[in-house]
């Protein structure tokens, strides 16, 4: 199986920070790889998938870089509505599989 | 509108049996893969299985496989999840995704499962 690992798994941040969270996968995935924002009590809401591809709806302040083996979310500003924990899964090889999470925190 | 929605959760006990449905509604079912993925208490996101739109084709987690059984009825919309030989850790919230146009766009609100000992 492919493991996917996160980092940092916790984020203290400001309102207008550029926040970068890195997503590790074991082995090559090319670029099958989603990102996620999930908040308490509710489902995941996808945010990029194929690495960079922008979800509809999504705010462009969200980005997605990477391929084989390394990925990136960016915030380019975060806003108070951004304080989630975010998740990464990789959708190249069954069984898919998500990294533990980063949760961002008000600092 | 598009909508996935589970059903089917609740208490059952250690070594029991259980099994989930999620109904879609607002796009053609039949043409997507759809998964189920679970989330305990208090911990991250797992997949737990995946089928393609015929059915004919399934995936499962190393910690379900043998225990649960993916399948869908494409006449009814609707996707199901058999668990068996429950266990304490298959505690967790059930949610069911759509894998549309290269991505897990549509996601269930979950439904609850607590296996007590």
């Amino acid at each position: 199986d492919i493991q996917m690992t996160q980092s940092p798994s916790t984020l203290s941040a400001s309102i207008a920070d550029r926040v970068t969270i890195t997503c590790r996968a074991s082995q090559s995935i090319s670029y099958w790889l989603a990102w996620f924002q999930q908040k308490p009590g509710k489902a995941p809401k996808l945010l990029i998938y194929r690495a960079s591809g922008l979800e509809s709806g999504v705010p462009s302040r969200f980005s997605g870089s990477g391929s084989g083996t390394e990925f990136t979310l960016t915030i380019s500003s975060l806003q108070p509505d951004d304080f989630a924990t975010y998740y990464c899964q990789q959708y190249d090889n069954y069984p898919w599989t998500f990294g533990q999470g980063t949760k961002v925190e008000i600092k | 509108e598009v909508q996935l929605l589970e059903s089917g959760g609740g208490l059952v006990q250690y070594g029991g049996s259980l099994r989930l449905s999620c109904a879609a509604s607002g796009f053609t079912f039949s043409n997507y893969v759809m998964s189920w993925v679970r989330q305990a208490p208090g911990k991250g996101l797992e997949w737990v299985s995946g089928i393609s739109g015929t059915g004919g084709s399934t995936y499962y987690a190393d910690s379900v496989t043998g225990r649960f059984t993916i399948s869908r009825d494409n006449s009814k919309n609707t996707l199901y999840l058999q668990m068996s030989s429950l266990r304490a850790e298959d505690t967790a919230v059930y949610y069911c995704a759509a894998y549309r146009a290269y991505r897990m766009d549509v996601w269930g609100q979950g439904t609850t499962v607590s296996v007590s000992s």
